[in-house]
C-alpha cells in the first residue's frame, strides 16, 4: 500500500534561518507531489506542484522553493525564513488511474518561525 | 480563477441529529470536481465525499450525503446521525478537471458534535 511521509512534525525556527521540510512517498512511482500550506484558522494554499523529476511549477509568489531529486522525495526550502512562513505545511501526492484521481495527504509539519 | 466560499466559520449539532454545512463556488469551468475534506484535532486531512460536476446524481458516503447544484454553484455536505468523531474542521475544495490535484479551498467550517 502507498504511504507519505512527511517530517518534521514541529519545528520552531528563528527568523532569518534556512528551512528544509523532506516529504517521500512509498508504494507508488511517478506521483504527482504537492505543497500546501494552511495558515492558522484558514484553509489551504496550494504553493508547489511536481509532475516529475525536477518539474516545479509554483502556484503563488513567495519566500520558499520546492525540489524534487528523485521521483517520490519532494523538498520544501527557504534560505531566509520570514515570521510569514510560519503556517502548518501539507504534502501530499496524487496518482491519475482510468477512473479518477485521488489526493492523499501527509500528517504535516507546524513551523513556527519565531 | 476559481474561489470557494463557506459562509459559517462555526457550527454545532446534537449528538444523533443532522446538520448541513454549505458550501458555494466561482468558475467559468464546465468540468470540475468538488469536494469535501475533513481535518479533526490531528490535523489529518481526509477526504469525505467526491462529486463529479458532469454527474447529476448527488454522491453519498454511508451517513454523509451532498447537495449538489451545478446552476447555483452550491455544494453542501449533509451529516446524519451525527457523531462525537465528527467533530473537526471541514473544507470545501474545488478542482478543474485538466489540473490534476491541484485544488482550490474554502476557508473551512469548524463543527461541534455536541453529547
Amino acid at each position: 500500500s502507498q504511504t507519505i511521509h512527511q517530517w518534521p512534525a514541529t519545528l520552531v525556527q528563528p527568523v532569518g534561518s534556512p528551512l528544509s521540510l523532506e516529504c517521500t512517498v512509498e508504494g507508488t512511482s511517478n506521483p504527482n507531489l504537492y505543497w500546501y500550506r494552511q495558515a492558522a484558522g484558514r484553509g489551504l494554499q496550494l504553493l508547489f506542484y511536481s509532475v516529475g523529476i525536477g518539474q516545479i511549477s509554483s502556484e503563488v509568489p513567495q519566500n520558499l522553493s520546492a525540489s524534487r531529486p528523485q521521483d517520490r522525495q519532494f523538498i520544501l526550502s527557504s534560505k531566509k525564513l520570514l515570521l510569514s512562513d510560519s503556517g502548518f505545511y501539507l504534502c501530499a501526492w496524487s496518482v491519475r488511474t482510468v477512473f479518477d484521481e485521488k489526493l492523499f495527504f501527509g500528517s504535516g509539519t507546524q513551523l513556527s518561525v519565531l | 480563477a476559481q474561489t470557494v466560499t463557506q459562509s459559517q466559520p462555526e457550527m454545532s449539532v446534537q449528538e444523533a441529529e443532522t446538520v448541513t454545512l454549505s458550501c458555494t463556488y466561482d468558475t467559468s469551468e464546465n468540468n470540475y470536481y468538488l469536494f469535501w475534506y475533513k481535518q479533526p484535532p490531528s490535523r489529518q486531512m481526509i477526504l469525505v465525499i467526491r462529486q463529479e460536476a458532469y454527474k447529476q446524481q448527488n454522491a453519498t458516503e454511508n451517513r454523509f450525503s451532498v447537495n449538489f447544484q451545478k446552476a447555483a454553484k452550491s455544494f453542501s455536505l449533509k451529516i446524519s446521525d451525527s457523531q462525537l468523531g465528527d467533530t473537526a474542521m471541514y473544507f470545501c475544495a474545488f478542482m478543474k478537471e485538466t489540473s490534476g490535484s491541484r485544488l482550490t479551498f474554502g476557508e473551512g467550517t469548524q463543527l461541534t458534535v455536541n453529547p
